[in-house]
């Protein structure tokens, strides 16, 4: 069955120093993966999606994540992060599911920068 | 491009009562709407799929009686929390997607969320 896999439930870093988020997906078929990321009390706004071609994708606010078949994975980095990135941010992949085109979404990681 | 409306962004109403959720797509046309529940530093849980003038796709577990999804048209599906008690308190987000073919059709289009609390 498909799912997704964040393994780290809260990350704290300083501000300016690099980030990286972790993702692990399990999924038949060619993935379709995306990086949403959720501010306090808002809904989702994408980050950067994978469908095809070039492994390393880039996204809004200076985010990245590169695909890795072998490792079946799509970290999510940014070199230098800001106050402002502190939020919630989620993993998915699309898949086909009863029928429909439905998102699996993993548990999150939670971000929280210091000053 | 490919905004989503809520409204209400929040309600609060009496145990017993019902209300109802507006979820629109404001520049496309919304071949498929998704509702979401989603508890306090918890990841999303999907309730229910639906596509416009079909009767919704429920998840397992979630009640249909007491989650009414209406998807009347392209731009418009509606979530009514029929006698609402205090557990049906949550975060409740709608999304779309469009026909775009191929994976796109897989990117979903979030709305800002109804946090509902029933007293």
């Amino acid at each position: 069955a498909q799912s997704v896999t964040q393994p780290d439930i809260h990350i704290t870093v300083s501000e300016g120093a690099s980030l990286e988020l972790r993702c692990n997906y399990s999924y038949g078929a060619t993935p379709y993966l995306f990086w949403y990321v959720q501010s306090p009390g808002q809904g989702l706004q994408l980050l950067l999606k994978y469908f095809s071609g070039d492994t390393l994708v880039q996204g809004i606010k200076g985010f990245e994540a590169e695909f890795k078949r072998s490792q079946s994975s799509f970290n999510l980095r940014k070199p230098s992060v800001h106050w402002s990135d502190a939020a919630e941010y989620f993993c998915a992949v699309g898949a086909w599911i009863q029928g429909a085109q439905k998102l699996v979404f993993g548990q999150g990681t939670r971000l929280t920068i210091n000053p | 491009g490919a905004v989503v409306s809520q409204h209400p962004s929040w309600v609060i109403c009496k145990s017993g009562t019902s209300v109802k959720i507006e979820c629109r797509s404001l520049d496309f046309q919304a071949t498929t709407m998704f509702w979401y529940r989603q508890f306090p530093k918890q990841s999303l849980m999907l309730m229910a799929t639906s596509n416009e003038g079909s009767k919704a796709t429920y998840e397992q577990g979630v009640e249909k009686d007491k989650f009414l999804i209406n998807h009347a048209s392209l731009t418009l599906s509606t979530l009514t929390v029929t006698s609402a008690h205090p557990e049906d308190s949550s975060f409740y987000i709608c999304s779309a997607s469009r026909l775009a073919g191929g994976p796109s059709s897989y990117e979903q289009y979030f709305g800002p969320g109804t946090r509902l609390t029933v007293t």
